[in-house]
């Protein structure tokens, strides 16, 4: 699985766009770009994935650049309760049943009143 | 609808002792999977249990072991305790069908704590 690098932690103002960054520069063609947050006292909970083409959701967007070589999560609108740490996971999907995920240390994204 | 559900939410053992965790999947979902999340760190996977058998494992010792019964639901068993075990254990459920999406369903954990 390619490897992915995020910055240890993030402050975004309540209600503005919180833009998380993820680089993944050795992805391979079949991988696909997963996030997953995870609140305080809480499992990881899935977000988002693609694989080249930018995706939208009700919780949030993905931007993949053109080249692949890194992604942005942005939140749109952000409230206090996506306060979390956030993980980019870069995984081919699986033969079978669903694969492992690899977490990495992620982002601690802190939504300031 | 029934998430995916973990006891016990604590526990506290000793060293040496023995120790059972267990899963029920989310309601539809046949594959389960274990990870541990030490403190300050992201989850790693222990292992992944479909049709009853163990399908992949991660890179953890014999002394954890699981179960995966008719229902689906999940143990996780780990002998001989380590201090090193204290960790947040998480069940992951997800559904073969939908494994193309690979998406999986963590419930909220079991906080073990070894003394």
């Amino acid at each position: 699985d390619a490897k992915t690098t995020q910055p240890p932690s993030m402050d975004c103002a309540e209600g503005r766009a919180a833009n998380l960054p993820c680089n993944h520069s050795t992805i391979s063609g079949n991988e696909y770009v997963y996030w997953y947050r995870q609140i305080h006292s809480q499992g990881p909970q899935y977000i988002i994935h693609g694989l080249k083409n930018n995706e939208t959701n009700e919780m949030a967007s993905l931007i993949i650049t053109e080249d692949r070589k890194s992604s942005t999560l942005i939140l749109p609108h952000a409230t206090l309760r996506d306060t979390a740490v956030y993980y980019c996971i870069v995984r081919a999907l699986p033969s079978g049943s669903a694969r492992q995920l690899t977490f990495g240390s992620g982002t601690q994204l802190t939504v300031l009143p | 609808d029934a998430g995916v559900t973990q006891s016990p939410t604590h526990l506290i053992k000793t060293r040496g002792q023995q120790v059972t965790l267990r899963c029920s999947p989310k309601s539809g979902h046949d594959t389960v999977s274990w990870y541990q999340q030490a403190l300050g760190q992201g989850p790693q996977f222990i292992f992944q249990y479909y049709e009853e058998e163990e399908r992949q494992r991660g890179n953890f010792p014999d002394r954890f072991s699981g179960h995966q019964y008719p229902n689906y639901s999940s143990e996780l068993n780990v002998n001989a305790l380590l201090l090193g075990d204290s960790a947040l254990y998480l069940c992951a459920s997800s559904w073969i069908s939908d494994a193309a999406k690979n998406i999986q369903y963590f419930g909220a954990g079991t906080r073990l704590s070894v003394l």
